[in-house]
């Protein structure tokens, strides 16, 4: 089976521009997750979404993110206008409520995101 | 709200030699525990997860994970260390709601 596939895996833009990171779970997954990771904050819960909806956004650090999921096989995240401290690796994670075993989530390889 | 704690930051262990990695959470029900690993520019890999019966997990890459609800501890073990288990290992625990909440992580260092 796919796992959860992100792109671009690379992405280095100047600060003001707009960055928008994709993900696409595993198939019969319901739920989405967006993390943010970096070195003085560790590994934070940004937003997640049950059957395309959001759930929980509390984690958005300010409203120049965004977040969608139009349909259960993709989702976005948006930053706009960047700035220099968005910088880091952003992760997209996938569970399933049908999962045996507490629903562990899967996980994509990351985008790193470098705002010059 | 639920919480882990990783006392170790970084670990160096000899290959072939054991390891422990410690993890305490904070719940108020029976928790949802998982460890996974994290190689360089790679995502989270799950190695392994608690969410009832045995207390002694199997995960993969041979390790294993100790459920202890008196300690509220989740401790993994290998008994062996390979050169490749270099990496970073993260605990993390899990609520009703399906959130995970994550561990600073710990970073092993393998010596030859």
């Amino acid at each position: 089976d796919a796992g959860v596939i992100q792109s671009p895996r690379h992405e280095v833009t100047e600060m003001g521009q707009e960055v928008t990171l994709r993900c696409k779970p595993i198939s019969g997954h319901d739920y989405l997750f967006w993390y943010r990771q970096t070195m003085m904050r560790g590994l934070e819960l940004l937003i997640y979404f049950n059957n395309n909806v959001p759930i929980d956004d509390s984690g958005m650090p300010e409203d120049r993110f965004s977040a969608k999921m139009p349909n259960a096989s993709f989702s976005t995240l948006k930053i706009q206008p960047s700035e220099p401290r968005d910088s880091a690796v952003y992760f997209c994670a996938s569970s399933s409520r049908r999962a045996q075993g507490g629903q562990p989530q899967h996980f994509g390889d990351g985008t790193r995101l470098s705002i010059l | 709200a639920q919480s882990v704690t990783q006392p170790d930051i970084h670990i160096t262990v000899s290959e072939g030699a054991s390891l422990e990695l410690r993890c305490n959470y904070s719940y108020g029900a029976t928790p949802y525990l998982f460890w996974y690993v994290q190689s360089p520019g790679q995502g989270l890999q799950l190695l392994l997860k608690y969410f009832s019966g045995d207390t002694l997990v199997q995960g993969i890459k041979g390790f294993e994970a100790e459920f202890k609800r008196s300690q509220s501890s989740f401790n993994l073990r290998k008994p062996s260390v390979h050169w490749s288990d270099a990496a970073e290992y993260f605990c993390a625990v899990g609520a009703y709601d399906y959130k995970l909440s994550f561990g600073a992580g710990t970073t092993v260092t393998v010596r030859a």
